[in-house]
């Protein structure tokens, strides 16, 4: 069975607060991880895909790290917004599908206060 | 670029229905892939398709349930004799040629909310 695990399972921040979640994947087999964000009655919007050890991407205030070694990646929000608020998914893709199946974890809800 | 389209939006049928779903991927995406959300569960895979092949369908239920992208038209996912536990979000997403794209980037449509009664 493969497992993708995000923590926390929901967060609540203040706006202007820094806020980072986890993403925890098989190491083996790695081929990519990929963040979502997805707000409600919305599509899933593609952030990220990363696919070497130590990757670093950055798209506006959102970062996101990769370790394929140890399996896990952080995404970090700097400096939250309202609009900010939506689900964040990671999911693992294995090296036999490449091109193909997507492993999702459960996602981590982020709730941004004005 | 119109994005990934995915009609109808809401579908509700009957126990021993049909369900039809329909993605029409985005202009120039030759592989289609189709994800479910149960009630209270993540995003599962259920089935990926380039254009009239199955690649992999280790996510469909064995029985009932059958999809195709065919030379023309959008891809389909077919539910025969619907029961209650088929209500869900049907999630299609496509992505570009491998040789042609830089990442493996799966593009997602709105989804169909389905409701069986």
């Amino acid at each position: 069975i493969l497992n993708v695990e995000q923590s926390p399972q929901s967060l609540h921040v203040q706006e202007g607060d820094s806020t980072n979640f986890t993403c925890s994947f098989p190491s083996s087999n790695f081929y990519a991880l990929h963040w979502y964000r997805w707000e409600t009655a919305k599509s899933p919007e593609a952030l990220f895909v990363m696919t070497l050890n130590g990757d670093e991407k950055k798209k506006g205030r959102i970062s996101a790290t990769l370790n394929t070694k140890e399996g896990y990646s952080y995404l970090y929000i700097k400096g939250s917004q309202p609009e900010d608020s939506a689900t964040y998914l990671c999911a693992y893709q294995r090296i036999y599908n490449q091109g193909g199946k997507l492993i999702f974890g459960q996602g981590t809800e982020l709730s941004v206060k004005p | 670029n119109a994005g990934v389209m995915q009609n109808p939006r809401h579908l509700v049928r009957r126990r021993g229905q049909e369900a039809r779903l329909r993605c029409s991927p985005m202009k120039g995406h030759s592989h289609v892939y189709w994800y479910r959300q149960l009630p209270e569960e993540g995003l599962k895979f259920m089935v990926y398709l380039q254009k009239e092949n199955i690649i992999d369908e280790s996510g469909m239920p064995k029985e009932r349930f059958s999809a195709e992208f065919p030379k023309e038209g959008p891809s389909i996912l077919r539910i025969q004799q619907v029961v209650r536990g088929d209500s869900a979000a049907y999630f299609c997403a496509s992505s570009p040629d491998r040789l042609l794209a830089v990442t493996d980037t799966q593009y997602f449509g709105p989804g169909t909310r389905l409701t069986v009664l």
